[in-house]
């Protein structure tokens, strides 16, 4: 059965501390791995990952894929309130319809 | 920011009436997808849609229907609401690349 799992579920830390977040995944014919972060509205896209060992970075966030042991880290540095939010990590399957499978996220919670 | 709009935002209603939920995109994607999402738990696909005339039932069992008859609109129906539907329903689309962009969710609450 395919599957996305993230850790923690959740977790509390004080801003400008750096946070891990982990998705592995068990999807058969893997195409690739995305990040959302998850506000009280919509989720809204981070990254998208395809390759092994190739960071993906944007400020304060970075991302990387590893395809032999099938997972993928989130990394947030100096953590800001604004980063409080629920990070989804969901997998693309490469069968006919590029189905997507979606973790329960990780709930971050930082405080001033 | 993705144009995908889902309407309305929070509904509350009473056992056995029939709602539709909206989701529109002005992006011209061919592909849309229905999610039902629980408090804490992952998204889970319900119904999906190839481009017009086409629509698919997710991995998750739903007693909803869908339409696609116009590329931009994938409205969501249930014929009787209960309340085991109470949940949040998340509307997304995507191109040919595979990123998906969605839609800020209904709040449903069945009493």
């Amino acid at each position: 059965e395919d599957k996305v799992v993230q850790s923690p579920l959740s977790l509390v830390v004080h801003e400008g501390d750096t946070v891990t977040l982990n998705c592995s995944y068990e999807v058969t014919n893997f195409r690739s791995l995305l990040w959302y972060k998850q506000e009280k509205k919509a989720p809204t896209f981070l990254f998208m990952l395809t390759s092994s060992g190739i960071e993906k970075k944007s400020g304060r966030l970075s991302s990387i894929l590893d395809k032999k042991e099938l997972f993928s880290i989130l990394n947030i540095t100096a953590t800001q309130t604004g980063d409080s939010a629920v990070y989804l990590c969901a997998v693309e399957a490469a069968d006919n319809f590029n189905k997507f499978y979606f973790g329960s996220g990780t709930k971050l919670n930082v405080k001033p | 920011e993705a144009d995908i709009y889902q309407t309305p935002r929070y509904l509350v209603i009473g056992t056995g009436k029939k709602i539709t939920l909206e989701c529109s995109q002005t992006m011209g994607h061919d592909k849309m997808y229905w999610y039902q999402q629980d408090p804490g738990m992952e998204l889970h696909l319900i119904h999906y849609s190839y481009g017009v005339n086409s629509t698919e039932k997710g991995d998750l069992s739903s007693e909803s229907t869908v339409s696609r008859i116009r590329t931009e609109h994938f409205p969501l129906t249930l014929e009787s609401a209960r309340p085991s539907h109470t949940s949040q329903y998340l509307c997304a689309s995507s191109a040919r690349g595979n990123i998906q962009y969605f839609g800020a969710g209904t709040r449903l609450s069945v009493l």
